[in-house]
């Protein structure tokens, strides 16, 4: 079945240091992909998408995704964290059936001072 | 402002008091859909609208029903509440389906605020 794996249910990291959240995706052709971030009370906000060509993906608030073939994944990827990046991490998978965006179970992210 | 209005954004009801969640955008588009949020889940879609009068069932459609008359709204109506529908649910928009082939590449999909709803 296609589903997208989010393996780090919890993740914290000290302000400054880099971040890498992963996500793998169980697909039979590459789907698009995408990562969301969901602050506190807060709907989603789109951080950066896939859909082809260069693998290296640059983002919003200096976030950045490399797509891996070979790995099935598109890990997310900051040098440097800010307190202001604790908030709830989603990756999801789009493919042409379906018309539908499917989910990873998320990544909660803190930061500690 | 563009932006994806939902309302209410709390609600708590009573077993089999039919409810109806409202969803409405200002961006003209045509892409709507529903998610709830569940905790260790994710996000998972109810229905989702690619126009007016067209709607299809996403991954968990069961206890829901929706109906796109206007454009601009895509309301969620639970028919007899359960409380195995307590969740967080999202309305999003955008103007093409999330990754449609042709589609813009800056296109993004706009989540409302969310609506947290328990069902006793």
């Amino acid at each position: 079945a296609q589903s997208v794996t989010q393996p780090d249910i919890h993740i914290t990291v000290s302000e400054g240091a880099s971040l890498e959240l992963r996500c793998n995706y169980s697909y039979g052709a590459t789907p698009y992909l995408f990562w969301y971030v969901q602050s506190p009370g807060q709907g989603l906000q789109l951080l950066l998408k896939y859909f082809s060509g260069d693998t290296l993906v640059q983002g919003i608030k200096g976030f950045e995704a490399e797509f891996k073939r070979s790995q099935s994944s598109f890990n997310l990827r900051k040098p440097s964290v800010h307190w202001s990046d604790a908030a709830e991490y989603f990756c999801a998978a789009f493919t042409g059936g379906g018309n539908k965006l499917t989910f990873g179970t998320g990544t909660q992210l803190k930061v500690e001072l | 402002e563009a932006q994806v209005t939902q309302n209410p954004r709390y609600l708590i009801t009573v077993t089999g008091k039919k409810l109806t969640v409202t969803c409405s955008q200002n961006m003209n588009h045509e892409y709507m859909s529903w998610y709830r949020q569940d905790p260790g889940l994710g996000l998972r879609q109810i229905y989702y609208s690619m126009n007016v009068e067209v709607t299809d069932k996403g991954d968990v459609p069961e206890g829901y029903k929706v109906s796109r008359k206007e454009k601009r709204n895509f309301p969620l109506i639970l028919e007899s509440p359960s409380p195995n529908q307590t969740s967080l649910y999202f309305c999003a928009s955008s103007s093409s389906p999330p990754g449609l082939a042709g589609g813009s590449l800056t296109d993004t999909q706009y989540f409302g605020p969310g609506t947290r709803l328990t069902v006793l």
